[in-house]
């Protein structure tokens, strides 16, 4: 069965990166787009980008292009995304979730990865 | 900067029928942004309910559909239940592999 499983919480300090990773199974890994989406506390979803797995492009949301980075392995069947220059607002539950191209939604998530950023 | 509103809540009694919006801060919103509609509990990752504007996600019963009425989407929730009661987020294409969230709309059966 498809599965995205996600590496457990981070606590951060203001200012630095936190990477969080997606491991995928029970479907071809370079089929899919993998897209990361975050919820502040008592906030709403926020799309913040997509990685395509098989020819390694990716896409950003605008609040968030120069501070995100995307990447996958092959290997592992694994997306990491990475986000810098962390400040309190960007605490949040880090969600990953799997497109098939052409369908434009997202049928299967992560479980999610809380990040407190605090110093 | 696209924003994409939904009303921040809505009321229904049992056996009512719930219609949430998702409309653009600028322009109308039409099939071509591809409208899906997630429903989300607390601590849970969301559920697509409906995407494509009106297909109805596997498993989802056909009380919930989608359609474009005016310059916004609809979704439409009909014999609410209890368990209607969540956080209903939509969510449109902009191209060019671009997404972005409506505001989401907390739905409380009374």
């Amino acid at each position: 069965q498809v599965q995205l499983v996600q590496s457990g919480a981070e606590v951060k300090k203001p200012g630095a990166s936190v990477t969080v990773s997606c491991k995928t199974s029970g479907y071809t890994f370079t089929d899919y787009y993998i897209h990361w989406v975050r919820q502040a506390p008592g906030e709403g979803l926020e799309w913040m980008g997509t990685i395509y797995p098989d020819v390694d492009t990716t896409s950003h949301g605008h609040k968030f292009r120069g501070r995100l980075t995307m990447t996958r392995d092959t290997s592992t069947n694994t997306v990491y995304m990475e986000l810098t220059s962390l400040t309190s607002e960007d605490t949040a539950v880090y969600f990953c979730a799997r497109e098939k191209p052409a369908t434009l939604y997202f049928d299967f998530w992560g479980q999610g990865t809380l990040v407190t950023v605090s110093s | 900067q696209t924003v994409v509103t939904q009303e921040p809540s809505f009321s229904v009694s049992p056996g009512g029928t719930i219609t949430l919006t998702c409309g653009l801060s600028s322009g109308s919103v039409s099939f071509t942004y591809s409208p899906t509609w997630y429903r989300q509990t607390p601590g849970q990752a969301p559920r697509t309910l409906i995407y494509n504007t009106n297909i109805r996600s596997s498993g989802v019963p056909d009380r919930f559909s989608g359609s474009i009425f005016g310059n916004k989407a609809v979704l439409t929730i009909t014999g609410a239940q209890a368990d209607d009661e969540s956080d209903y987020y939509c969510v449109l294409y902009l191209g060019s592999a671009i997404y972005v969230f409506g505001t989401g709309t907390r739905v409380t059966v009374l």
